[in-house]
């Protein structure tokens, strides 16, 4: 158990929907970062969040969004979803030393899209 | 585009044997490089770390090397085990973590 918690396991939801991924980051750690890993691809950084505040951008699209609230705890929202959004998606969280101790990852939320 | 590349999908190294994974990097700005281990259904798992003001980074069996100069850097593991079976990510700190794709080592007895 790396102390980063991700729910749910699996999604599997149609189309057009609209699905929330949650994360708990590790005791202590006030960033939390999204990741996202397509097939044959490395993991994409998606969005940061610092204690609360977004901090940093990366390739999200406009159809996603986050948030970090009081408790620290981050969600992942992907709204009109699309066959290709299906990936697994994945939180890490760090302390104040960010990178170079590396990040703490959760075991990640596999979403299919049918 | 992709700031950080592993362009080996796969290596199969003999247990006992010397594993080396290879990353090239293309942003010269980029202040810590880390080495990241997955297994099927986890996420990645810390390995090594090294400061772009280093040359050489050692725990155990795993050591990182850094040639700044040719913006490449890569991952020994002596001896390899069975149990090291698993996808490794290089990723490179810029304001977030940027991963390569991965390289799948498979170490056979």
């Amino acid at each position: 158990d790396s102390g980063v918690t991700q729910t749910p396991k699996h999604l599997i939801t149609a189309t057009g929907q609209r699905v929330t991924l949650r994360c708990s980051p590790r005791s202590g750690d006030l960033s939390v970062y999204w990741y996202q890993q397509s097939l044959d691809q490395g993991l994409q950084f998606l969005i940061q969040y610092y204690n609360g505040e977004e901090r940093a951008k990366g390739n999200i699209l406009e159809r996603f969004s986050a948030q970090q609230f009081p408790d620290l705890h981050s969600e992942l929202n992907l709204s009109s979803l699309e066959l290709g959004d299906s990936a697994l998606y994945f939180c890490a969280s760090s302390g104040w030393t960010g990178a170079k101790d590396g990040y703490t990852f959760g075991s990640g939320t596999r979403l299919t899209v049918v | 585009d992709q700031q950080v590349k592993q362009n080996s999908p796969s290596l199969s190294v003999q247990e006992g044997r010397i594993s080396i994974l290879n990353c090239d990097y293309t942003n010269s700005m980029f202040d810590y490089f880390l080495w990241y281990k997955k297994y099927p259904a986890e996420g990645p798992t810390f390995l090594i770390s090294i400061s772009s003001i280093k040359d050489k980074n050692e725990d155990g069996r795993f050591t990182v090397f850094l040639n700044k100069s040719a913006k490449h850097l890569s991952l020994h593991i002596v001896p390899s085990q069975p149990g090291d079976s698993a996808v490794y990510f290089c990723a490179a700190s810029g304001y977030a973590l940027n991963f390569g794709k991965g390289t799948s080592l498979l170490v056979t007895p």
